[in-house]
């Protein structure tokens, strides 16, 4: 079965650098999220769309900012990147109708030097 | 406001011991409530959820109750295996917007021996 791609897999930025993170959600599934897990941490919602509409926005800083775009793939832009950023990103889709069952990708693992 | 408490890890169980990881929950309205498991370097699974009171999820030999009265979800399973060693997360869904988040406990890593 068709699963949530994520990419690039892993990424290494300098600080004050940009990073673009990508989503491909599973076909049919209209709703994306995304969550950032530090080393040893639990995964901490940062924002979710619904139909290319933000539908909900948790600890995501000022310098990050997300769109989903119509064919539902999202997009996470993180700029002027800080050391603390170094995390692994997940993203997550479900269909909105189910929404209580989300769907993980395996993480896109970003390092910043 | 929404929470998610879960035991504290290391576990560390000999294999075809019984495991139990607890968890409690705090929350507004009716969740659904959730089991993910995350492999050494990999992303999330789903591993069991149940929707509403005294449903009983489970999968692959685990299994866990949704008890509205004590705020729990305990995960269980008869006789573990090396390769349920892992990091497991009890969750929570709460609805935001259109939309329905989900609020992780801290994980519990279990360490299988044989």
């Amino acid at each position: 079965a068709a699963g949530v791609i994520q990419s690039p897999r892993h990424l290494i930025k300098e600080k004050r650098e940009t990073a673009t993170l990508k989503c491909y959600p599973i076909p049919r599934h209209d709703t994306v999220y995304w969550y950032q897990q530090g080393p040893g941490q639990d995964p901490q919602f940062l924002i979710s769309f619904y139909e290319k509409m933000q539908s909900d926005k948790g600890s995501i800083p000022d310098r990050f900012s997300a769109q989903q775009f119509s064919d539902y793939h999202s997009e996470l832009n993180m700029s002027s990147l800080e050391l603390g950023d170094s995390a692994l990103y997940f993203c997550a889709s479900s269909q909105y109708l189910s929404s209580y069952e989300q769907y993980f990708g395996p993480g896109t693992r970003l390092t910043v030097t | 406001g929404n929470s998610v408490t879960q035991m504290e890890g290391p576990v560390t169980l000999s294999e075809e011991a019984f495991l139990t990881i607890n968890c409690t929950y705090t929350a507004t309205g009716y969740p659904s409530l959730f089991w993910y498991v995350q492999y050494p370097g990999e992303g999330l699974q789903l591993l069991l959820k149940a929707t509403k009171a005294d449903d009983k999820g489970s999968n692959k030999g685990f299994e866990a109750t949704y008890r509205k009265e004590t705020t729990s979800f305990h995960l269980e399973k008869g006789s573990v295996q090396v390769s349920d060693s892992a990091v497991y997360f009890c969750a929570l869904s709460v609805l935001g917007g259109a939309t329905n988040k989900l609020i992780f406990g801290t994980g519990t890593l279990l360490a299988v021996q044989p």
